[in-house]
Formats: structure tokens, C-alpha cells, sequence
């Protein structure tokens, strides 16, 4: 059971905008530590996607943001793109447990 | 460009022992803390250990005392030791940079190595 809790799936059409939640606790997103959001393309190696709350690196389309409020996050995708199709996970740090969470990964479909 | 290319992933029998490695290019290797993540088939990304760049160690509660992380800056060479394997530790092995700054950020990730434990 994930520290993090993310919906285990999403779907949206081409063009549509979806939002991922990324549900934490008062001594991890509450407790006023950073989310990143991770990318899983099909059969591959996870790849950073948003640092910081709403940071993207280089390469990463302004299609994607993220947000914090609370104990809460989220990662929003506008003009959803078949190529967008893949597992996205948030990861966040506990002060309680001490330690790196995940949360537990959600797969978007892009229908 | 940042390459991290993990190796020594295979089936063991429980109770075995393996030891991964990840070769590391593309940056100051000894400047970056580093660490293990791990997927177990199906399932969500667990942190397993890091080592930062000062060579202090921690460990996920599930591997305590069974895993040693491990460097060689010379050889820009990230380890794992794995003992005592169980069952539940057969996953993809990933190899991940840390950016360096605080937030304990994953910048880079390796293509993963297999571990599985079974008889």
C-alpha cells in the first residue's frame, strides 16, 4: 500500500484535459515537501516530469503542469496526445516514516 | 549526455545473494548522491537506498540489513548488494541520479535491471 494515493487509472480523448490527483498526509505534501511527477512510457524506464510542484525540465511540454495545495497534488495534461499514454507516478518525502514515497502509479489512456 | 547503465540482474533462488552495478557517464559521478528504486511486476516505484555524495547510507525499512549501497567514484560505479532474497524483491532494479539540489529529485533514471527470486 502506497504512501502516495493516485487514482489507478484515467482516460481522455485527444485534445481533452486531464488532471491526476496525488493524495499525501500532513507530514509529507502538508508537511510542505516538494512532489515530482514521473513519466512511464510503455516498457521503459521512468523519466522526470514536473520537479518542484509545477517545474518542467527541459524537453517536457508546457502541456503539463503540476500543483500543490495542502496535503494534496496534481498533474494536469491539456491537448491530450496518443503519445501522452502512459503510467504516471508522484513521489514526495515523509517526515514521519523518513524516507522517498511513491505514490501507487496511474495509467492514462488515451482513447 | 547522462547514461546510467545498470548490470548483474538474473534469477536467484531464496536466500541467495546478488550484487548489482551501474556504470555511470555524462557527469561529475562523485559530486551526486544516487539511488536504487525499485518495481516489483505490475506494481507502483518503491525507493530501496541512497548514497550521498558524502557516503552516508539509508535504506528503505524492507531491506535493512539485507542490502549495502555502495560506490567506487574511481570507477563512477553505483552498487547493490543483495542478501537473503525473498520473493517479494523480484522487480526491475533502476539505477537514479539525484539533481542535486534539495527535494530529493530523480533526474535521471537507468534502463533497469530484472531480479528475480525464485526456486
Amino acid at each position: 500500500q502506497s504512501v502516495l494515493t493516485q487514482p489507478p487509472s484515467v482516460s481522455g480523448a485527444p485534445g481533452q484535459r486531464v488532471t491526476i490527483s496525488c493524495a499525501g498526509s500532513s507530514s509529507s505534501i502538508g508537511a510542505g515537501h516538494d512532489v515530482h511527477w514521473y513519466q512511464q512510457l510503455p516498457g521503459t524506464a521512468p523519466k522526470l516530469l514536473i520537479s518542484g510542484n509545477n517545474n518542467r525540465p527541459s524537453g517536457v511540454p508546457d502541456r503539463f503542469s503540476g500543483s500543490k495545495s495542502g496535503t494534496s497534488a496534481s498533474l494536469a495534461i491539456t491537448g491530450l496526445q496518443a503519445e501522452d499514454e502512459a503510467d504516471y507516478h508522484c513521489q514526495s518525502y515523509d517526515s514521519s516514516l523518513s524516507r522517498i514515497i511513491f505514490g501507487g502509479g496511474t495509467k492514462l489512456t488515451v482513447l | 549526455e547522462v547514461q546510467l547503465v545498470e548490470s548483474g540482474g538474473t534469477l536467484v533462488q531464496p536466500g541467495g545473494s546478488l550484487r548489482l552495478s551501474c556504470a555511470a557517464s555524462g557527469f561529475t559521478f562523485n559530486n551526486y548522491a544516487m539511488r536504487w528504486v525499485r518495481q516489483a511486476p505490475g506494481k507502483g516505484l518503491e525507493w530501496v537506498s541512497t548514497i550521498t555524495s558524502g557516503d552516508a547510507t539509508f535504506y528503505a525499512d524492507s531491506v535493512k540489513g539485507r542490502f549495502t549501497i555502495s560506490r567506487d567514484n574511481s570507477k563512477n560505479t553505483l552498487y547493490v548488494q543483495m542478501n537473503s532474497l525473498r520473493a517479494d524483491d523480484t522487480a526491475v532494479y533502476y539505477c537514479v541520479k539525484d539533481r542535486g539540489t534539495s527535494g530529493w529529485v530523480m533526474e535521471y533514471w537507468g534502463q533497469g535491471a530484472l531480479v528475480t527470486v525464485s526456486s
